[in-house]
């Protein structure tokens, strides 16, 4: 059972555009949704995180939309550069589940000049 | 390099082997855990460690997978009888105490099983 939802699988936007990329979750027990950012032969890394108690978060370029009742969150990237191009997954866990992650299954971005 | 160190990046094994992958976490880190990540999809959860405790084993852990970090150290990962559908790479993350706090994940190691 997927419990994390991903959308777009793919995306392509030009430099400087704002690409968006969306999820939802089903188990409201979920408490911590964090954002990863992959590159091909590496591992994920932590882009940005936030707690269901706050409806955004800005980190950069980077931001988080979170919408508790609808159940899903949204990652924003602001000034998109072609460094950016990666595979960015979204993720959620329980705070009293030992920190274990549920990743969304991923989108794969590339900036275009 | 202080970050979460995974040894083999690559391995090519025949179906029927077994074979060993070893992670190293950051040094302080108390939380190991390990993941499967196949081509195209997330990251998958398959147990994790605190300390020397093995806390949680994920359904997908069949009884052919079997996990330790026996000084709360590194782990090792064992895969017996390998079979083409464990191929995948295999993510080590570390974490300092529980709650809320950062993950950090090395650069996998890359099973391939023919």
């Amino acid at each position: 059972q997927q419990q994390v939802k991903q959308s777009p699988q793919s995306l392509i936007v030009q430099k400087g555009g704002i690409p968006i990329i969306n999820c939802a979750y089903e188990n409201t027990a979920f408490d911590y949704f964090p954002w990863y950012q992959q590159f091909p032969g590496k591992g994920p890394a932590l882009l940005i995180a936030i707690r269901p108690d706050v409806s955004e978060k800005k980190e950069g370029r980077f931001t988080i939309s979170f919408n508790k009742s609808a159940k899903q969150f949204s990652l924003h990237i602001m000034d998109s550069q072609p460094g950016d191009s990666a595979t960015y997954f979204c993720a959620a866990s329980i705070e009293g589940g030992g920190n274990k992650l549920t990743f969304g299954t991923g989108t794969q971005l590339k900036v275009e000049l | 390099d202080t970050g979460v160190s995974q040894n083999p990046r690559h391995k090519i094994t025949k179906r029927g082997q077994n074979v060993t992958f070893r992670c190293d976490p950051i040094s302080e880190h108390n939380r190991l855990y390990w993941y499967r990540q196949t081509l195209g999809q997330g990251p998958e959860f398959l147990t994790y460690f605190q300390n020397e405790a093995q806390l949680e084993k994920s359904r997908l852990l069949s009884d052919r997978f079997s996990a330790e970090r026996p000084k709360g150290s590194f782990s090792t990962l064992e895969i017996q009888r390998t079979e083409q559908g464990d191929s995948a790479m295999y993510l080590c993350a570390s974490s300092l105490g529980g709650g809320f706090t950062e993950a950090f994940f090395g650069q996998g190691t890359r099973l391939t099983v023919v």
